[in-house]
């Protein structure tokens, strides 16, 4: 069974501390995502990765930084993490192009709580 | 920019009753994928159904089907019979080919309450 992969499933930090989540797939898939989602606002992009140490902003990067030095993991870092930023966050893979036949693949979330 | 509309926040439904959840879109490109997803309490995104702009008939997967209005910018999600398990968050997001990271917009999702 295909799979996106999150090594933490909750955190706790503290204000300041850095953060770093990680993601690895097994698709081979090009396209890896970090989505955050918060109760009525849905998914918001932070950052999306088309390829090995390439990135592109998403709606809200501020505060964030990725990491992609091989294929199959995609790391989202808080440098220093803040209480705003206590979030449901979830990552997501996919071929190049997306369409019916090659939708996104979600992990199961991570779900951080900075004090 | 595209934009997703889903005007129900949450919605309750007797078990066995069928269930439509609204999805409106706005693009003005003429090739575009839309999808259905389902999160349940465990958080993980799960893949319900597609629909492209192109296609001629609305797409079902089993109890789910999606009802297709291209000219009024609809893509409702409907679910037959349903199931207490059915219970959970549901997101409509639309595709733009080639839109890089801009590419796929999600809604707010509404949230589904089956009642025995």
């Amino acid at each position: 069974d295909v799979k996106v992969t999150q090594s933490s499933r909750y955190l706790v930090k503290r204000t300041g501390e850095k953060v770093f989540l990680e993601c690895v797939q097994d698709m081979d898939h090009e396209n890896m995502f970090w989505y955050r989602q918060d109760p009525g606002l849905g998914l918001r992009l932070i950052y999306f990765s088309y390829d090995v140490k390439m990135k592109e902003k998403g709606d809200i990067p501020e505060g964030y930084s990725v990491s992609r030095e091989k294929k199959e993991r995609f790391s989202l870092i808080l440098e220093s993490a803040s209480t705003n930023q206590t979030s449901m966050y979830l990552c997501a893979s996919s071929l190049w192009d997306i369409s019916g036949a090659n939708v996104l693949t979600f992990g199961a979330g991570s779900r951080l709580t900075v004090l | 920019a595209q934009k997703i509309t889903q005007t129900q926040p949450g919605m309750f439904v007797q078990e066995k009753e069928a269930v439509t959840l609204d999805c409106t879109y706005d693009t003005s490109d003429p090739s575009y994928g839309l999808f259905w997803y389902k999160q349940p309490s465990s958080g993980e995104m799960i893949f319900l159904i597609y629909q492209g702009s192109y296609d001629q008939q609305n797409a079902t997967e089993g109890r789910y089907s999606l009802n297709f209005q291209k000219a009024r910018k609809s893509a409702n999600l409907v679910i037959s019979a349903s199931q207490l398990g059915d219970s959970a968050m549901y997101f409509c997001a639309m595709y733009k080919p080639g839109g890089g990271a801009d590419g796929l917009t999600f809604g707010k999702g509404t949230h589904l309450i089956i009642q025995p």
